[in-house]
């Protein structure tokens, strides 16, 4: 696609369950980021890939998160023992250079929308 | 630590007119560079402005312009002529620099929400 696609754009879980979350970078865009967004917050770092590696998950906020991106294009967001407080828009972005180039081309998804209840 | 700072949780302009948009960052860097993003209530954040620290002129993109004041440490977004799809979130972000070089990661500001009225 021309842009950045995220699956599911919303989805509800109870509280304790598993989420996997999915993010279609734009072609050829080899970094790949992930962010938390809170309602009322700005977006925050959870994870940046280069290729297949994580290159920073200084980000996740515990053990219960992880993420992975097996072929260096397609990456998913895992959530195990889901939590209420996990609840958020996860925000997937992709830029062609490993950092945010000066020019600003980091490209977002519209986000998956997290509610755990 | 570094921090963006966006005091207005709400502003309202009339179409046509100029509104801008502040924001203020805390970093101890010689080098960053500076971001203003746009979210539409679809979600995406749309990249709309870029400054880096040692650029001597104000950024501009067409109807946007970054006031960039290095000694005070703001950063705001004038938005000239406003139009009725201008209303959405707008954040301010800032870019970390770590170990002598640039990150990936952006910081984010708590963001201003702008509604446009005709």
């Amino acid at each position: 696609g021309a842009g950045v696609s995220q699956t599911p754009s919303n989805k509800v879980t109870e509280k304790g369950k598993y989420v996997e979350l999915r993010c279609d970078p734009i072609s050829g865009h080899t970094a790949l980021y992930w962010y938390r967004q809170s309602l009322g917050q700005g977006p925050e770092f959870l994870i940046y890939f280069q290729g297949t590696g994580a290159a920073d998950d200084s980000g996740l906020p515990n053990d219960r998160f992880f993420a992975v991106r097996p072929e260096g294009s397609v990456s998913t967001l895992k959530i195990q023992r889901t939590e209420r407080g996990d609840s958020a828009v996860y925000l997937c972005a992709s830029s062609q250079a490993g950092v945010a180039g000066f020019g600003g081309e980091l490209f977002f998804g519209e986000g998956s929308r997290l509610t755990v209840l | 630590a570094q921090k963006i700072t966006q005091t207005q949780p709400g502003m309202f302009v009339q179409e046509k007119e100029a509104v801008t948009l502040d924001c203020t960052y805390d970093t101890s860097d010689q080098s960053y560079g500076l971001f203003w993003y746009k979210q539409p209530s679809s979600g995406e954040m749309i990249f709309l402005i870029y400054q880096g620290s040692y650029d001597e002129q104000n950024a501009t993109e067409g109807r946007y312009s970054l006031n960039f004041q290095k000694a005070r440490k703001s950063a705001n977004l004038v938005i000239s002529a406003s139009q009725l799809g201008d209303s959405a979130m707008y954040f301010c972000a800032m870019r970390e620099w770590r170990y002598g070089g640039a990150t990936n990661k952006l910081i984010f500001g708590t963001g201003t929400l702008l509604a446009v009225q005709p």
